[in-house]
């Protein structure tokens, strides 16, 4: 049974970037992408974009396509998700999630908060 | 992009059945998913392939897609039930995954 750790909260100004990390245990990584998610206060759960884990084709939301940078190691049981030029609406609790070959999400990690303020 | 549509906020009593609607074109078409978010916690995948129950789910949480609507149903509520419901497919045109904006259960 696959179980993703997430790193910790980060604090951050306004334009700097932040790198989250999200590391697979149990056993070898398998499923069909590795995605990105955050959860906004007040708001809903919104994709931002996910990694192929065996080739390293990504896909983003338009919406963060330019500021994200996702990225694995090559033993295939850490990803990193890179997000620039934060801004005080980049708050939020971000997930990762093993994506199935179906679509589904499961599992997530825990979550990682992260607080853009100045 | 596809657009699922969900209703903000549902109540209901204890024991009794809460339905969540989740709409978007043609969305019988697609295979719907469900998940359960409580505060501070991360998501919890709870239907999958529309009625599908992951192991360890109770029964009470079921799940259909026919005609213009998926819906996830709780039969039975409890005080524990109390959380976020959101929908999701997969949009075959972006390639990505689409969620629901949510509905929070309030268990009264």
């Amino acid at each position: 049974q696959v179980l993703l750790v997430q790193s910790g909260t980060e604090v951050k100004k306004p334009g700097a970037s932040v790198k989250v990390s999200c590391k697979a245990s149990g056993n070898t990584f398998t499923g069909q992408h590795l995605h990105w998610v955050r959860l906004v206060p007040g708001q809903g759960l919104e994709f931002m974009g996910w990694i192929n884990p065996y080739n390293g084709v990504t896909n983003f939301a338009q919406k963060f396509q330019g500021r994200v940078t996702l990225t694995r190691d090559t033993s295939i049981t850490t990803f990193y998700m890179e997000l620039s030029r934060l801004r005080s609406d980049d708050t939020a609790v971000y997930y990762c999630a093993r994506g199935s070959d179906v679509g589904w999400l499961d599992p997530w990690g825990q979550g990682t908060l992260v607080t853009v303020s100045s | 992009s596809y657009v699922l549509t969900q209703p903000p906020s549902v109540s209901v009593a204890p024991g009794e059945a809460a339905t969540i609607a989740c709409g978007g074109t043609n969305i019988q078409t697609k295979t719907v998913h469900w998940y359960q978010q409580k505060p501070g916690q991360a998501p919890l995948l709870l239907i999958y392939h529309d009625t599908r129950r992951p192991s360890g789910i109770p029964e009470r949480f079921s799940g259909s897609n026919s005609g213009s609507t998926a819906t996830l149903t709780i039969s039975r509520v409890e005080s524990g039930d109390e959380a976020d419901y959101y929908c999701q497919v997969w949009d075959s045109t972006s390639d990505h995954p689409v969620f629901g904006g949510g509905t929070n259960v309030t268990v009264l």
